[in-house]
C-alpha cells in the first residue's frame, strides 16, 4: 500500500522566505506525482505535476524537483507571500488513483 | 471555461439516512473520480469512472456507489450514513490517461448528526 508522508505538517515563515515543503512516499512505482493548494473549506487547485520520467518542473515562483527512485519530492516557492498561506497536498498516481499526504499548513508572517 | 462544479455545496443528514452528491467535469473531461477528504487528512481514493462504468475502487464499503452519465457528469451515492461519513466529498475530473492532470471541484461538505 503506498503510503505519502508530507513533513513538516505546519510551519510558519515570515514574508519574503523561501519556503521549502518536503513529499515521501513508499512505492516508486508511481505513473507521476502532483502537488496541489487548498484553502480553508475549498478544494483542490493543481500547481505541477511531474511526470516519473521527469526530474522537476517550473512555474513561476514554483519549482518542483521528484527523485523517484528515492521516494522524494519537494516543492520550493520563491519569496514567500501572504497570499501564499495555504495547506500544500502531494499526491503519487497509481493507476487510475491518486494517493495523497496529510499535507503542509503554511502561513507566511507579513 | 467552467472548472469542476459539485452540488450541492454543503448537505446536512442524519444517521441512516442516503445521500446524493453531483459532480460536473470540466469541458473536454471525460473521467470522474471521488475523495473523501476527513477533517485534517489527505483526501482518500473511493472510485474512479470512465465510459459509464466504475475503473477502480478504493478502500470503501458498498454503501458508498457511483453512476456515470452520457454527459460525463457523475453522482455519489451513499446509503445508511454513519456519523464517520461526515467529511468533504471532493470530485476531480481529467481526460482518461493515467498522464492527465486531474482537476478537482470545490467539494460537498457533508455533516452526518
Amino acid at each position: 500500500k503506498q503510503e505519502v508522508t508530507q513533513i513538516p505538517a505546519a510551519l510558519s515563515v515570515p514574508e519574503g522566505e523561501n519556503l521549502v515543503l518536503n513529499c515521501s512516499f513508499t512505492d516508486s512505482a508511481i505513473y507521476n506525482l502532483q502537488w496541489f493548494r487548498q484553502d480553508p473549506g475549498k478544494g483542490l487547485t493543481s500547481l505541477l505535476l511531474i511526470q516519473s520520467s521527469q526530474r522537476e518542473q517550473t512555474s513561476g515562483r514554483l519549482n518542483a524537483s521528484l527523485d523517484k527512485s528515492s521516494g522524494r519530492s519537494t516543492l520550493y516557492i520563491a519569496a514567500s507571500q501572504p497570499g501564499d498561506s495555504a495547506t500544500y497536498l502531494c499526491a503519487v498516481r497509481r493507476e487510475g488513483r491518486l494517493a495523497f499526504g496529510k499535507g503542509n499548513q503554511v502561513v507566511v508572517i507579513p | 471555461d467552467a472548472g469542476v462544479t459539485q452540488s450541492p455545496t454543503h448537505l446536512i443528514k442524519t444517521r441512516g439516512q442516503q445521500v446524493t452528491l453531483r459532480c460536473s467535469p470540466k469541458s473536454g473531461h471525460d473521467t470522474v473520480s471521488w475523495y473523501q477528504q476527513a477533517l485534517g487528512q489527505g483526501p482518500q481514493f473511493i472510485f474512479q469512472y470512465y465510459e459509464e462504468e466504475e475503473r477502480q475502487r478504493g478502500n470503501f464499503p458498498d454503501r458508498f456507489s457511483g453512476h456515470q452519465f452520457p454527459n460525463y457528469s457523475s453522482e455519489l451515492n451513499v446509503n445508511a450514513l454513519l456519523l464517520g461519513d461526515s467529511a468533504l466529498y471532493l470530485c476531480a475530473s481529467s481526460r482518461w490517461g493515467v498522464n492527465q492532470p486531474q482537476h478537482f471541484g470545490d467539494g460537498t461538505r457533508l455533516s452526518i448528526l
